[in-house]
């Protein structure tokens, strides 16, 4: 069983639209998590760490659920420039050796 | 540019020869590490050093494989006797770990193909 997995997707979404999609881990140890954007053939930034309380960033809204061991991101009023690969990340409590999932691509268009 | 930088970005090499990349991190960042990502995969991690030393290494990295950061700056990765299974994108990320989160930043990568 892979330690992160998520729905490869594609979820195409019109502009302005909400999409919303998750990730499970498997390490109940886990204590860092983060989501990562990668666009096409470039390396993976971070988009925003996730906190257990959740967290905001402008649009997008990181959740995360200890009892069920899983992440949400969910991005509102969807960009043409959102359009990338989403990677879920999950790491020990210092950030070496992180996990990362495979990817969930989002497609917005016009 | 005071990113991580890599290089060369692609490399061509035959089955059986050996290829080395390079890799710089961010100035101040102790930490750095290899991924190697493969198509429609994420990044799966490779090796990690804090300053010079080499702290862990993934069971991914065979004996073909070898890391070296001599002065706790730049790093190399050699791979010898390339395979075909070793066509990946190796990625580098470099961090600066202190109170909160750790953000690793990522290099453009280098692009193998084992032909």
């Amino acid at each position: 069983r892979k330690e992160v997995e998520q729905d490869p997707g594609p979820f195409n979404v019109p502009e302005g639209a909400t999409v919303a999609f998750n990730c499970t881990y498997s390490n109940s140890a886990s204590q860092s998590f983060f989501w990562y954007r990668q666009d096409c053939r470039k390396e993976p930034k971070l988009l925003m760490s996730v906190y257990s309380s959740g967290n905001e960033d402008g649009r997008f809204t990181a959740q995360l659920n200890r009892a069920s061991q899983y992440i949400s991101l969910l991005i509102r009023d969807s960009k043409l420039s959102d359009s990338a690969t989403y990677l879920c990340v999950v790491g020990p409590y210092n950030d070496y050796k992180l996990s990362f999932g495979a990817g969930t691509t989002v497609t917005v268009r016009a | 540019d005071t990113g991580v930088s890599q290089d060369p970005r692609h490399k061509i090499t035959k089955r059986g020869q050996n290829v080395t990349f390079r890799c710089d991190p961010i100035s101040e960042h102790n930490r750095l590490y290899w991924y190697r990502q493969t198509l429609g995969q994420g990044p799966e991690f490779l090796t990690y050093f804090q300053n010079e030393a080499q702290l862990e290494k993934s069971r991914l990295l065979s004996d073909r494989f070898s890391a070296e950061r001599p002065k706790g700056s730049f790093s190399t990765l050699e791979i010898q006797r390339t395979e075909q299974g070793d066509s990946a994108m190796y990625l580098c990320a470099s961090s600066l770990p202190g109170t909160g989160s750790y953000e690793q930043y990522f290099g453009p990568g280098t692009r193998l193909t084992v032909t």
